[in-house]
């Protein structure tokens, strides 16, 4: 089915691991971005991407890494899990050009627990 | 800069009763603005939104009207059901964003009992 997806839906680690949670989108969204939604918090950037091979830090961007050399797929990588980095991420894309009414798609989410 | 502030939940009513979320912003230029509602265990999704001053987004009963004179996107219904349980964001896009960068509010928990 097209749209976006998220892998795994619940990851539990440990500190010092390194995890990466992965994001799919099949509508060729050039746009995609990782937040975090914690509670008191709402939802922050993580990293955001407007093509393969461009990517770009948001607001709360240490201890997390992307890369993106499909269009397709935006993966997130906790280098080293910390406790602070248990939340809920949300992958979402959006469109480009004329069309683009700034409308973000977003992924189920993907729930990491850091112990 | 750019940043949104909304009421702060939880926001507990009975089935038919009026809802009003409020929503206010700050921002240079002329943003988009959006509601987005999340159910649970799952995503968010557009709820409705607004492109410039003084339209009106709507969608399933819900309304909001963009007010550029008091930057407010208020989120209203006139009557919630139990489905409308869920938690809403606020959001904004600054037009002259290349990127359609969203910034998101905090969220408010709705509950709706019947």
């Amino acid at each position: 089915d097209a749209g976006i997806t998220q892998s795994p839906r619940y990851k539990i680690t440990e500190t010092g691991r390194q995890v990466t949670l992965m994001c799919h989108q099949t509508w060729s969204h050039s746009y995609m971005f990782w937040y975090r939604q914690d509670l008191g918090h709402g939802l922050r950037l993580i990293y955001y991407s407007a093509a393969a091979d461009i990517t770009d830090k948001g607001e709360v961007p240490d201890g997390y890494v992307v890369s993106r050399s499909k269009t397709e797929n935006f993966p997130l990588t906790l280098e080293s899990a910390t406790r602070s980095q248990t939340s809920v991420y949300f992958c979402a894309s959006s469109q480009t050009g004329p069309a683009n009414t700034g409308e973000l798609f977003f992924g189920e989410g993907s729930r990491l627990t850091v112990l | 800069g750019n940043s949104v502030t909304q009421m702060e939940g939880p926001v507990t009513l009975s089935e038919e009763a009026f809802l009003t979320i409020n929503c206010t912003y700050t921002a240079t230029g002329y943003p988009s603005l959006f509601w987005y509602v999340q159910y649970p265990g799952e995503g968010l999704q557009l709820l409705l939104k607004a492109t410039k001053a003084d339209d009106k987004g709507s969608n399933k009963g819900f309304e909001a009207t963009y007010r550029k004179e008091t930057t407010s996107f208020h989120l209203e219904k006139g009557s919630v059901q139990v489905s409308d349980s869920a938690v809403y964001f606020c959001a904004l896009s600054h037009r002259g964003s290349t990127l359609g960068r969203l910034y998101f509010g905090r969220g408010t928990q709705l509950t709706v009992w019947p």
